[in-house]
């Protein structure tokens, strides 16, 4: 089925380092991939978002780029910033009309220090 | 609304109590997702909602749970006779259709004492 993989956490930075977290995907057809983010507190909300392959999502600073031929959504960033601190989410959905279509996974913990 | 809305935001109830969860979704977005987050965890999916069709309760974890869906719109999560293992913070996702990114809500905190 069509699923996720996503590092293990928890990852700890210090400021101004390079951030990558990696993602897998396994699907059939042709999922959207998305990075959502939980700040500590608060609710998940979408940080980026790539619907087709080659396609890179931005926002914030933080880049991933959809890519068929390794099937991987990395999520990167050049300058991590305390604000950083949060929960990151790899997540593909899918058209279906057979039911649920949304697949998380597991959640990688960054913790980025002064 | 501007956003997906949930109620309570917090809610303590004693074990074997039922409670209910309520999802105010973004109008106009079809789908409409709960999921269960416990301390510390990744997403637990529980029950999807699209348009008019029968939802897909595959993520239930067990039949103390139940969700409906009014009028295409505002859902309703029930668990009953609570047990401490059902605490957790529920979270209710909306999305225009399947295959679209999902906005989620603040969450309910459920403590069950």
């Amino acid at each position: 089925g069509n699923s996720v993989t996503q590092m293990e956490g928890p990852v700890t930075l210090s400021e101004e380092a390079f951030l990558t977290i990696n993602c897998t995907y396994t699907a059939t057809g042709y999922p959207s991939l998305f990075w959502y983010v939980q700040y500590p507190g608060e609710g998940l909300q979408l940080l980026l978002k790539a619907t087709k392959a080659d396609d890179k999502g931005s926002n914030k600073g933080f880049e991933a780029t959809y890519r068929k031929e390794t099937t991987s959504f990395h999520l990167e960033k050049g300058s991590v910033q305390v604000s950083d601190s949060a929960v990151y989410f790899c997540a593909l959905s899918w058209d279906s009309n057979s039911g649920y279509a949304l697949n998380f996974g597991k959640g990688t913990s960054l913790l980025v220090t002064p | 609304g501007a956003g997906v809305s949930q109620s309570p935001s917090n809610k303590v109830t004693e074990k074997g109590k039922d409670v209910e969860l309520r999802c105010d979704p973004i109008s106009g977005h079809t789908a409409l997702y709960w999921y269960r987050q416990s301390l510390g965890q990744g997403l637990e999916f529980l029950i999807y909602f699209q348009g008019n069709s029968a939802p897909d309760k595959s993520g239930l974890p067990s039949d103390r749970f139940s969700a409906e869906r009014t009028g295409g719109s505002v859902s309703t999560l029930t668990i009953q006779r609570t047990q401490q293992e059902d605490s957790a913070v529920y979270l209710c996702a909306s999305s225009f259709i399947q295959g679209t990114e999902a906005f989620f809500g603040q969450g309910t905190r459920l403590t069950v004492v």
